[in-house]
């Protein structure tokens, strides 16, 4: 069975300090991992996605194979990226299950 | 514009009786799926389908069905809807031919179960 665990549900932070938000995945095929975002009475869109290893708005998000990791991370918090942030992971194989992680919420402190 | 609309946005309904979400695409997605998010839970994946008349169960199947009878529509039945199915329902829908892309997020809508 496949899981995606984010064990922080809320990460406060000022603005202008690094975030890091943890994602930690269990999967025995090879994992296709995203990070979606979902700002305040908003549908949830995709942010980034493992294979690009693009950065968007500042954010990048590494997968670490040994340790099953997927973080998300940012230099410098802005006020803007508060928002509840979801880890997901897709099936490989061509199916479409997708498993969510339970969230984690970026509270960014003026 | 591409876009996934899903309808109703919000709905209070009793128990038992039979409603019916409907979810549409407009970018010729081959998949397509239904969530539900629950406080603490995050998103749970209810149904996906794979293409038209392909469907599977996701983690938290029971008490809903679904259908794909085009390629654009995704409906989401609820038979006897009961108070633990009070949430909030997504659809989404991605490419298969470019998956990298992830998916693109219905609205959402607001099922109150009484």
């Amino acid at each position: 069975a496949q899981r995606v665990t984010q064990p922080e549900k809320l990460l406060s932070v000022f603005k202008g300090a690094p975030v890091e938000l943890k994602c930690n995945y269990s999967y025995s095929g090879s994992p296709e991992l995203f990070w979606y975002v979902q700002y305040s009475r908003q549908r949830l869109q995709l942010l980034l996605r493992h294979i690009s290893r693009e950065s968007i708005k500042g954010f990048t998000a590494d997968l670490n194979k040994g340790e099953t990791s997927f973080h998300l991370k940012k230099p410098f918090a802005q006020e803007e990226d508060s928002a509840m942030y979801y880890c997901a992971l897709r099936s490989s194989g061509g199916y479409q299950k997708v498993t969510f992680g339970t969230g984690t919420k970026l509270q960014v402190i003026p | 514009e591409a876009q996934v609309t899903q309808n109703p946005r919000y709905l209070i309904t009793v128990t038992g009786k039979k409603l019916t979400v409907t979810c549409s695409q407009n970018m010729n997605h081959e998949y397509m799926s239904w969530y539900r998010q629950d406080p603490g839970l995050g998103l749970r994946q209810i149904y996906y389908s794979m293409n038209v008349e392909v469907t599977d169960k996701g983690d938290v199947p029971e008490g809903y069905k679904v259908s794909r009878k085009e390629k654009r529509n995704f409906p989401l039945i609820l038979e006897s809807p009961s108070p633990n199915q009070t949430s909030l329902y997504f659809c989404a829908s991605s490419s298969k031919g470019d998956p990298g892309r992830g998916q693109y997020f219905g609205p959402g809508t607001r099922l109150t179960v009484t």
